[in-house]
């Protein structure tokens, strides 16, 4: 069975400081996919990332960060100095590839709300 | 410019009244999928298909129907819609199922059935 945990439901952080989202996932498939989305108030889902089970090389991409560590199955994901436009609810999110599993079924975390005050 | 296309973006019903909400995508993505969104549950599928005439149940799909008669299109039909499907839903295209490639989402369906 897959599943993810997004442990933390709500977090608020004040402008310019840093904040990790943390994502803990659940698969007995050796070739996997995972995921980070963003929703900002306007509700649609912002594509953030995407990473395969064989790369764990850490990637950033501005103020964005995520560490992908198998040993502990997470895929955290850090915003460095946060802005009030990072205020939305973001989701972790996992595909299972393994023969067997039924693709395309993209299974999601509960999502944590983060709040950047001014 | 690449999108998937969701009608209508809001919708107010009443209970038993049968509705559809379409879903177009202009990518020639083989897979489509809906979710449901509710708070505090996140997304969950209530369908996908792998390509035209090839669908399958996701995790919620009582009360739903889907069909794939065409590569772009793939509407999600309520034929009876009762209080507990009040929810946000997203319609999603891509490539391969596993996404590789991304996967794109429309706009949302804001759903409410009263």
């Amino acid at each position: 069975a897959q599943k993810v945990t997004q442990a933390q439901t709500e977090i608020s952080v004040v402008e310019k400081e840093d904040v990790t989202l943390d994502c803990v996932y659940e698969t007995r498939d050796t070739t996997y996919y995972l995921f980070w989305y963003k929703q900002p108030p306007s509700g649609e889902l912002v594509f953030l990332i995407r990473r395969n089970s064989f790369d764990e090389q850490n990637e950033i991409s501005g103020r964005y960060s995520w560490n992908f560590q198998k040993s502990t199955s997470s895929f955290n994901f850090t915003i460095t100095a946060s802005q009030v436009v990072d205020s939305a609810v973001y989701f972790c999110a996992l595909s299972a590839a393994d023969r067997g599993s039924t693709l395309g079924r993209l299974y999601f975390g509960r999502g944590t709300q983060l709040t950047v005050w001014p | 410019e690449a999108q998937v296309t969701q009608n209508p973006r809001y919708l107010i019903t009443v209970t038993g009244k049968k509705l559809t909400v379409t879903c177009s995508q202009n990518m020639n993505h083989e897979y489509m999928s809906w979710y449901r969104q509710d708070p505090g549950l996140g997304l969950r599928q209530i369908y996908y298909s792998m390509n035209v005439e090839v669908t399958d149940k996701g995790d919620v799909p009582e009360g739903y129907k889907v069909s794939r008669k065409e590569k772009r299109n793939f509407p999600l039909i309520l034929e009876s819609p009762s209080p507990n499907q009040t929810s946000l839903y997203f319609c999603a295209s891509s490539l391969s199922p596993t996404g590789v490639g991304s996967t794109f989402f429309g706009q949302g369906t804001r759903l409410t059935v009263v």
